[in-house]
């Protein structure tokens, strides 16, 4: 396993189309997030799942926004009606994490993350 | 609530010396961690070094390493003897346990250039 996979890493997309963006994790690790970062500033937290249960879904992830993780491995972050405000690069992180909380020194890996584009 | 910031948006330092990015935080938890990444140009987030809370010694990795001064609420990165390919963004993020939340918060990063 070579690390955090996303794809795609790069979507151009028509505002009001639903994009779908997938994230497959390091295989052992039981947590997995969801970040967004736009351009010059630092990656902002939308949602955190444990195993296929997703635990804390941020503000800036408006209903338009779902995330999932079926089956506690490979994610996917659907945005429907988008809007030119959507783009941004989106970040995969996963970790390993024991219990229910976790050492706080877990860190998380990053994958190279999908740059979206609405036009 | 967390915050991260960082203040300078941008260091220019010739390769060989060595450089301080600063980072400060703001929690009113006891138990925090702090984190320095690396995003070079394609877009990855690379995990530098550690400090915790507790932990009474600065971390250090290599040529990294990270001032931590717990009364100041600040955790500096020190890169020792640069490289051209230490040019990057790089981000201070702070991790907090409440109530299981497990996320970190950036700062807006620093963009380093090592000049030859």
């Amino acid at each position: 396993d070579t690390g955090v996979s996303q794809n795609p890493r790069h979507k151009i997309t028509k505002r009001g189309q639903n994009v779908t963006f997938r994230c497959d994790p390091i295989s052992e690790h039981n947590r997995l997030y969801w970040y967004r970062q736009t351009l010059g500033q630092g990656p902002e937290f939308l949602t955190y799942f444990q195993n296929e249960a997703q635990l804390e879904k941020s503000r800036l992830l408006s209903d338009r926004f779902s995330a999932e993780r079926p089956k506690g491995s490979f994610s996917t972050l659907e945005i429907q009606r988008t809007e030119q405000g959507d783009s941004a690069m989106y970040l995969c992180a996963s970790s390993l994490g024991r219990g229910q909380q976790g050492a706080l020194n877990t860190e998380a890996f990053f994958g190279q993350g999908t740059r979206l584009t609405v036009v | 609530a967390q915050k991260i910031t960082q203040t300078q948006p941008g260091m220019f330092v010739q390769e060989k010396e060595a450089v301080t990015l600063d980072c400060t935080y703001d929690t009113s938890d006891q138990s925090y961690g702090l984190f320095w990444y690396k995003q070079p140009s394609s877009g990855e987030m690379i995990f530098l070094i550690y400090q915790g809370s507790y932990d009474e010694q600065n971390a250090t990795e290599g040529r990294y390493s990270l001032n931590f001064q717990k009364a100041r609420k600040s955790a500096n990165l020190v890169i020792s003897a640069s490289q051209l390919g230490d040019s990057a963004m790089y981000f201070c993020a702070m991790r907090a346990l409440i109530q299981g939340a497990q996320k970190l918060v950036f700062g807006q990063g620093t963009r380093l250039t090592i000049n030859p």
